[in-house]
């Protein structure tokens, strides 16, 4: 029973399309997190929620939106793809007082 | 602000051998650390976590941390190499809050040969 899923896992569009991603944890957490490694392999934050709240919201381009429908669920919506945004994605969740975070296996976007 | 550094982009041992890989952190309060690992197209794996009770922290597969304050360290430790921890390795620090996000290193590439 997979505990962050996200979907699609690889995802190839072309610029200028809108896409989304999608992740879902069955773990109880009550906070997500988007995190973009790129082809260098560094990690780093986009967005937190915390009980559906956005709490962290790094400098990223307003064409990434997240949306939380409730603490179980957070997608990742982007709007006009450019080449730049090509990377893999990764969702993660943890719980209030414990920064664990359990991560998803990541979606590989490629905008061509 | 927090961060962290990792020494070595890329170590390469012999099956068998000790893994050392080194990490330093930056934290103006007391830090939660984190050492991650990424096979490749997965996602990320907790290996072992330090979060203010004992300095050595073990974790899976045979590894193990220790949390030096006064070094500002975190390495990872292995005693003996096996061809299956050839991976990426993440160190990550946290400043404890609920909800902070946890920061990356750049990440050490470990190449294991038989």
């Amino acid at each position: 029973d997979t505990a962050v899923s996200q979907t699609p896992k690889y995802l190839v569009t072309q610029m200028g399309n809108d896409k989304s991603i999608k992740c879902e944890q069955n773990l109880g957490h009550d906070t997500m997190y988007w995190y973009k490694q790129d082809s260098k392999k560094f990690l780093k934050i986009m967005f937190s929620y915390n009980n559906k709240e956005l709490i962290i919201n790094e400098t990223v381009p307003n064409r990434f939106s997240p949306k939380s429908p409730d603490k179980a669920h957070l997608n990742l919506h982007i709007n006009s793809l450019e080449l730049g945004d090509s990377a893999v994605y990764f969702c993660a969740s943890s719980m209030q007082g414990n920064t664990e975070a359990f991560f998803g296996q990541g979606t590989r976007l490629t905008v061509v | 602000a927090q961060s962290v550094t990792q020494l070595g982009s890329h170590v390469s041992v012999s099956e068998g051998a000790l893994v050392l890989l080194r990490c330093n952190y930056s934290s103006s309060v007391p830090p939660y650390l984190f050492w991650y690992v990424q096979y490749p197209n997965q996602g990320l794996q907790l290996l072992l976590k330090y979060t203010s009770a004992a300095t050595l922290v073990k974790g899976i597969n045979g590894f193990e941390a220790e949390f030096k304050k006064s070094e500002t360290s975190f390495h990872l430790t292995k005693p003996s190499a096996h061809m299956s921890d050839a991976a990426e390795y993440f160190c990550a620090v946290s400043d404890q809050q609920a909800g902070t996000a946890l920061i990356f290193g750049k990440g050490t590439t470990l190449s294991v040969s038989s």
